[in-house]
C-alpha cells in the first residue's frame, strides 16, 4: 500500500459549486499533515496545514480523521483560479520526511 | 524577498552523460530538500540536508545520484551516466528549520530530459 493515496480525478466542478476530496495515508504514526497546491508546470506551494480539530481558511476547509487515516479538503464557492492539483502531504515524525500523494486535479468550469 | 532558485531550468542530455543541477535556497534556511516528479507521478523524496550534512540519503534511487551542500547554502545534485528513466522535473525546497513544522518553499524546478 502506498504511503499516501489520492484519487487523481480530474474533479470537474462548476464555478460556484463545492468540491471535496480525500487522501488516505498508511502510517498510523504520522503526525503532521498538509495540503499543497500545484499549478500546471509550476512548483508546489503550501495551501494549508491540517490540524487535529480541523481548520478553515476562507473557502477552504481541511479535516483529519485519525481513526480512518484520511484527511480531506473542501473548497466552497469554487473559483476558476482554484483549478490546480492539490497534493496531500504526510510527515512521519521518525524520519522527518514528507510523503506526497500524486494529487487531486481540480478543474473549475465556467 | 528572493525565493528558491534552481538552474538550469531545462536540461536536455544524452544517455550516459553526467549532469549537475543547482539549487540556491532562501537565505537563512538551514534545511534543503531534493525531490523529483515524473509525469503523472507524485513527488519522490531524494535527499535532505540540515546545514551541510545529509542525515537522510535513503531516497536516492541509485549510486549514480549524489548531492552535496556547501557553506550551508547552495546545493548541487549530480546524476552520473544518465538513463532515460532519470527524465523528470527535479525540485529543490528549503525551510527555515529541519523540523516538520516548517513550511517548505519550492524552487521552480529543473526539467531534465535524457535522450
Amino acid at each position: 500500500r502506498k504511503e499516501v493515496e489520492q484519487d487523481p480525478g480530474p474533479f470537474n466542478v462548476p464555478e460556484g459549486a463545492t468540491v471535496a476530496f480525500n487522501c488516505t495515508y498508511s502510517n498510523s504514526a504520522s503526525q503532521s499533515f498538509f495540503w499543497y497546491r500545484q499549478d500546471c508546470r509550476k512548483e508546489p506551494k503550501l495551501l494549508m496545514s491540517v490540524y487535529s480539530s480541523g481548520n478553515e481558511d476562507g473557502r477552504f476547509t481541511a479535516q483529519l480523521n485519525r481513526a480512518s487515516q484520511y484527511i480531506s479538503l473542501l473548497i466552497r464557492d469554487s473559483k476558476l483560479s482554484d483549478s490546480a492539483t492539490y497534493l496531500c502531504v504526510v510527515i512521519a515524525e521518525e524520519n522527518n520526511r514528507l510523503a506526497f500523494g500524486k494529487g487531486n486535479q481540480v478543474v473549475v468550469i465556467p | 524577498g528572493a525565493g528558491v532558485s534552481q538552474s538550469p531550468s531545462n536540461k536536455v542530455t544524452e544517455k550516459g552523460k553526467d549532469v549537475e543541477l543547482r539549487c540556491d535556497p532562501i537565505s537563512g534556511h538551514t534545511a534543503l530538500y531534493w525531490y523529483r516528479q515524473s509525469l503523472g507521478q507524485g513527488l519522490e523524496f531524494l535527499i535532505y540536508f540540515q546545514g551541510n550534512s545529509a542525515p537522510d540519503k535513503s531516497g536516492l534511487p541509485s549510486d549514480r545520484f549524489s548531492a552535496e551542500r556547501t557553506g550551508g547554502s547552495v546545493s548541487t545534485l549530480t546524476i552520473q551516466r544518465t538513463q532515460q528513466e532519470d527524465s523528470a522535473v527535479y525540485l529543490c525546497a528549503s525551510s527555515l528549520g529541519g523540523g516538520v513544522a516548517y513550511e517548505q518553499y519550492f524552487g521552480p524546478g529543473t526539467r531534465l530530459t535524457v535522450t
